[in-house]
């Protein structure tokens, strides 16, 4: 099964916007695109969700473009606190409804 | 509403001990996915489950079986315990393969 690909890694610092990319060349058409967010020794949490063009909520905005082949997650204004990984999550095999994560993006977020 | 529950948090066993782990979900979930996070890796998915009575292989099955004979339970076993299978294990489930996902809190195995 393709994965999703992200970056390993992104540093920033508080006050800042962040922006992470997922590639996923070979989402199926009816399936969504959902991100998470991992603290160390914690299960992850669901952050956004969403199908296509824009999805905001109180944390984050998610930006899917026309060919839904890549998504990016947008934290606007990012605290300490969102130090984390982050993970999105692509049906890849409808018909095995298997949920497989990538690698993450570890955000290290400085003072 | 305790949403995903893990039993036990934490567990050492010898090589070639036997144990099972418990995931209750109190939300009627149809998925339920068991997933292994090694140190500073991502998450791999072992077996899930589409519905009671009903269970899958994911990517990484080798030495592990499921069980989930009612709705809200997910049981994951290892027969024979070995040092590689030293790690966190999480459950998660949700309504449909759509739907957000919520995540237990992990059990922390390790195999000596």
């Amino acid at each position: 099964l393709a994965k999703t690909t992200q970056p390993i890694s992104m540093d920033s610092y508080e006050g800042q916007e962040v922006n992470i990319t997922c590639s996923h060349n070979n989402i199926a058409t009816n399936d969504y695109i959902t991100w998470y967010q991992q603290f160390p020794s914690q299960g992850p949490r669901f952050i956004i969700q969403g199908y296509k063009t824009k999805v905001t909520n109180e944390v984050a905005s998610l930006f899917i473009p026309a060919d839904r082949k890549s998504s990016t997650l947008s934290l606007p204004r990012v605290s300490l606190s969102d130090t984390a990984v982050y993970y999105c999550l692509v049906v890849m095999d409808t018909g095995r409804r298997a949920l497989t994560f990538g690698s993450g993006t570890r955000l290290q977020v400085q003072p | 509403n305790a949403g995903v529950t893990q039993t036990p948090k934490f567990r050492v066993l010898k090589t070639g001990q036997s144990m099972t782990l418990l995931c209750a979900q109190d939300m009627n979930h149809e998925y339920m996915y068991w997933y292994r996070q090694d140190p500073g890796m991502g998450l791999r998915l072992i077996h899930y489950s589409v519905g009671e009575g009903t269970t899958a292989k994911g990517e990484v099955p080798d030495g592990y079986n499921v069980s989930r004979l009612k709705k809200q339970n997910f049981l994951l076993g290892l027969e024979s315990a070995a040092p590689s299978q030293t790690s966190v294990y999480f459950c998660a489930s949700g309504q449909d393969y759509n739907s957000p996902l919520h995540f237990g809190n992990g059990t922390r195995l390790t195999v000596t």
